[in-house]
């Protein structure tokens, strides 16, 4: 059973640009958790989706920032004129079920933006 | 502007020896508080949880004790070893219903040395 993937792992992108940032839940997964993660930091909640519905936005910032996790295919994390501040690693996480009475998310290994 | 990164707290224990790393919860109603282990260039590995109705539990090589009146948690690790060598985070679920989400701690560097 793979694990939750993320892709691209690695992204460069010039101030201005676009950024799109894919995270693949777990088989049987259908809730799904973006965080951000700046160097030395902890991770701070962005988005909390679930199949075709956002549940919890209320950590990514208005503008710029939108998450959808449609029907089929995977999450998607897209950052719209990307500015130096957006730099950081974007971990995505999913869970079979909503988080009550239990605190384990299966994290992937991060997509990490550069903003030249 | 710019953001500038806080430096983690940094615990250096010598192989062999337990491992204790503490963290304070905001809070109070949160209900599962859990511990994870990132290392580095990887994303977060959940370690232990409890729920708050306890106050210790028991994992292989890991126990986590929770203190509701002073809001901390704590992780030890027994025998401590160089795989151990990671950043750990505490994590807390308020247990809101269906946007339960996790709120992460900003995490504890340890260092095992040979």
């Amino acid at each position: 059973n793979a694990g939750v993937m993320q892709n691209p792992r690695h992204l460069v992108r010039r101030r201005g640009q676009e950024a799109r940032l894919r995270c693949s839940p777990m088989k049987g997964h259908s809730h799904v958790y973006w965080y951000r993660q700046l160097p030395e930091e902890g991770l701070k909640f962005m988005v909390y989706l679930q199949k075709e519905n956002i549940i919890d936005e209320s950590g990514m910032p208005k503008e710029r920032f939108s998450a959808e996790f449609p029907k089929e295919g995977p999450s998607i994390l897209r950052i719209q004129q990307v500015v130096r501040g957006d730099s950081a690693a974007y971990f995505c996480a999913s869970s079979p079920r909503q988080l009550r009475n239990t605190g384990e998310l299966f994290f992937g290994e991060g997509s990490r933006l550069t903003v030249l | 502007g710019e953001s500038v990164g806080l430096h983690l707290p940094t615990l250096s224990v010598q192989e062999g020896d337990n491992s204790i790393i503490n963290c304070a919860y905001s809070n109070s109603a949160s209900d599962y508080f859990i511990w994870y282990k990132q290392e580095s260039g990887k994303g977060p590995q959940f370690i232990i949880d409890i729920r708050s109705n306890m106050d210790k539990r028991q994992g292989q090589r890991v126990t986590v004790l929770l203190n509701k009146t002073v809001k901390h948690l704590s992780l030890q690790i027994a025998a401590t070893q160089p795989g151990d060598s990671a950043v750990y985070f505490c994590a807390e679920n308020p247990n809101t219903g269906t946007a339960s989400k996790l709120t992460f701690g900003t995490g504890t560097r340890l260092q095992v040395t040979l």
